[in-house]
């Protein structure tokens, strides 16, 4: 089982959609969660921290269930620059520094 | 304005040749990172340091060697030993530890030719 699964999509919308991503860690002592934005052929960007109790930053929303040992990402409104790879990032080996990275989910918005 | 640079962006590489990839910031960052990313795949850990003159194997080390002999560098050299090197490499830094997150360099593109 990987450490960081997602599912790999494309997920194709119309722009003004409502999309959700899902992402599944293995490591249930996990401690960290980010989801990163990468866009074709360039380097992967922060796009927010996941807190334990949720959190929204404007249009993105991002859950935490710890039971499940799964974290989610919410795009409402879609636009078209928001096409690009989502990449579900986790802390996930204790003792271990570094950041472990799903392979990502890919979005294409289109008008 | 304080980044993370990585060169060159671009790097060809013969056959049996070692070349080393260059990653500085000026972020004033404790914690350093090295990931290869091949097409249509994930990140995977090469090799990571959390202080000067220290570093840790990833995932993927073998065929790869750094130093950290500054605070500021972490300079990735792909050996000849490395059997299918052609990828996109990213250098991170982050402060202190992985809690944080990480900053990345805009990568370099090896093609083995």
């Amino acid at each position: 089982r990987k450490e960081v699964e997602q599912d790999p999509g494309p997920f194709n919308v119309p722009e003004g959609a409502t999309v959700a991503f899902n992402c599944t860690y293995s490591n249930s002592a996990s401690q960290s969660f980010f989801w990163y934005r990468q866009d074709c052929r360039k380097e992967p960007k922060l796009l927010m921290s996941v807190y334990s109790s949720g959190n929204e930053d404007g249009r993105f929303t991002a859950q935490l269930n710890r039971a499940s040992q799964y974290i989610s990402l919410l795009i409402r409104d879609s636009k078209l620059s928001d096409s690009a790879t989502y990449l579900c990032v986790v802390n996930t080996e204790t003792g271990r520094r570094a950041l472990t990275f799903g392979s990502g989910t890919r979005l294409q918005v289109q008008p | 304005d304080g980044g993370i640079t990585q060169s060159p962006k671009y790097l060809f590489r013969k056959e049996g040749q070692n070349v080393t990839l260059s990653c500085e910031q000026n972020l004033n960052h404790d914690a350093m990172y090295w990931y290869r990313q091949d097409p249509g795949q994930g990140l995977r850990l090469i090799y990571y340091s959390q202080i000067v003159n220290d570093f840790q194997k990833g995932d993927i080390a073998e065929g790869y060697s750094v130093s950290r002999e500054k605070k500021e560098s972490f300079p990735l050299t792909v050996t000849s030993a490395q059997k299918n090197p052609t990828a996109f490499y990213l250098c991170a830094s982050s402060m202190k530890g992985p809690n944080y997150g990480y900053t990345f360099g805009s990568g370099t593109r090896l093609t083995v030719v």
